[in-house]
């Protein structure tokens, strides 16, 4: 079945230091590949998207996440996070052409100490 | 004001008890879906809907059941609220294969 991974269900990073969150997928072709936030109380909020092209995509806040199809990943990562960064994030994809359901990882909590 | 909007925020009822959750979308999209979110377990689709005339059952449909009265709205129904459907439920839309935009969700808790 497809399926998309986030192995980690919890990081503690220093604000300040860099961050990489993990997403791995399982799909036949090149999906249609998606970074959330979620703050507490809050909706989903679109980070960034990825269906074709450049591997490297920028998304807001600094974020951006790198294609490998290689690997079926798609991580996350910030250079330098802020306090306000502290959320939960959700990898998400499409299996592509005919496909109209998004698949969510289980999410990344990410905790960051002042 | 929000794109997508969803009412109540909040809500406590009894088992056994109808519960109707509604979603209301000025971004003018035809694909509409409702979710739940339970904790560690990530978002599961429980009903889509890509115009007025079309609804699609999701990953967990059952116990749910949905209406679209018009482009722009999309209620999620729980006929007979059973504490196992304790969750936050949001609602999205989307066009075609896009990115999906999120409502701030509803927390129904049944006891």
């Amino acid at each position: 079945a497809q399926s998309v991974t986030q192995p980690d269900i919890h990081i503690t990073v220093s604000e300040g230091a860099s961050l990489e969150l993990r997403c791995n997928y399982s799909y036949g072709a090149t999906p249609y590949l998606f970074w959330y936030v979620q703050s507490p109380g809050q909706g989903l909020q679109l980070l960034l998207k990825y269906f074709s092209g450049d591997t490297l995509v920028q998304g807001i806040k600094g974020f951006e996440a790198e294609f490998k199809r290689s690997q079926s990943s798609f991580n996350l990562r910030k250079p330098s996070v802020h306090w306000s960064d502290a959320a939960e994030y959700f990898c998400a994809a499409y299996s592509g052409a005919g496909s109209y359901q998004l698949t969510f990882g289980k999410g990344t909590k990410l905790s960051v100490i002042p | 004001d929000a794109d997508v909007t969803q009412t109540p925020r909040n809500r406590i009822t009894k088992t056994g008890k109808r519960i109707m959750l509604e979603c209301s979308q000025t971004k003018g999209h035809d694909r509409m879906y409702w979710y739940r979110q339970d904790p560690g377990l990530g978002l599961r689709l429980i009903y889509y809907s890509f115009d007025v005339k079309d609804i699609n059952k999701g990953e967990i449909s059952d116990g749910y059941s949905v209406s679209r009265q018009a482009q722009a709205k999309f209620s999620l129904s729980l006929e007979s609220a059973i504490p196992n459907q304790t969750a936050l439920y949001f609602c999205a839309t989307s066009e075609n294969r896009g990115s999906q935009h999120f409502g701030d969700g509803t927390r129904l808790s049944i006891l």
